[in-house]
């Protein structure tokens, strides 16, 4: 089946420091790609509507500036945390869906990045 | 916008029993997806099933089944025969039709399997 890789799975970094993650559909191309933030013992929520080249749609409060979304070829979208701070400490997950009608949405396994 | 609605943050059941999670969505749409998701611990998204709206029958995934109504905009998943790998936390999601198209997802219920 289709399968996303998300990477780094984890990560530290301190308050500060700019953090990429990077997100890409190994056998299949995707147009769109969506980046979701977890919470612990919450749900997604979504972040960003990531287009093959376009510009990142971003959700009302997520700040475009602080959160870069790059999505230059049809198989690698990166999500980079700027200038990141403790509050940023959180589960980040990609999704990309094929470019074919109906396509299921596929799933990374997810980044765990703590800001100390 | 779309909304999806989890009452049950929590639940339990003895193994091999049935259980039934709760979702309600909220939309305007008539062509719409409807998922439920599984995050055990490894926190994996796990796609379950899957419902189209424009389909009346629901759908059945072996052990996991669905009960779909669309006028009362209500979407329950019902896990048979439940094992303890079935333990995890269950997101009920919406999707409008299209490619482009993000999922919208509840709050979650936490189904413990117990042995």
């Amino acid at each position: 089946g289709a399968v996303v890789s998300q990477h780094p799975s984890r990560v530290i970094c301190k308050s500060g420091t700019s953090v990429k993650i990077e997100c890409r559909s190994l056998d299949f191309q995707a147009t769109t790609m969506f980046w979701y933030r977890q919470f612990p013992k919450q749900s997604l929520m979504l972040m960003a509507t990531s287009n093959e080249g376009s510009k990142a749609t971003y959700e009302q409060g997520v700040e475009k500036d602080k959160f870069l979304i790059n999505h230059a070829s049809l198989t690698l979208s990166t999500l980079t945390v700027t200038s990141a701070h403790p509050e940023d400490s959180s589960f980040y997950i990609c999704s990309a869906r094929a470019a074919v009608y109906n396509s299921p949405l596929h799933f990374g396994n997810g980044t765990r990045l703590t800001v100390t | 916008a779309q909304t999806v609605t989890q009452s049950q943050p929590e639940m339990s059941v003895q193994e091999a029993e049935t259980v039934t999670l709760s979702c309600t969505y909220d939309t305007s749409e008539n062509n719409y997806y409807l998922f439920w998701y599984k995050q055990p611990p490894s926190r994996q998204m796990i796609l379950v099933i899957r419902q189209e709206a424009y389909k009346q029958q629901n759908a059945t995934e072996n052990r996991f089944s669905v009960n779909f109504q669309k006028a009362a905009k209500s979407f329950s998943l019902k896990i048979s025969d439940s094992q303890l790998g079935d333990t995890a936390m269950y997101f009920c999601a919406f999707s409008m039709s299209g490619g482009n198209t993000p999922l919208v997802f509840g709050k979650g219920t936490r189904l413990s399997v117990i042995a």
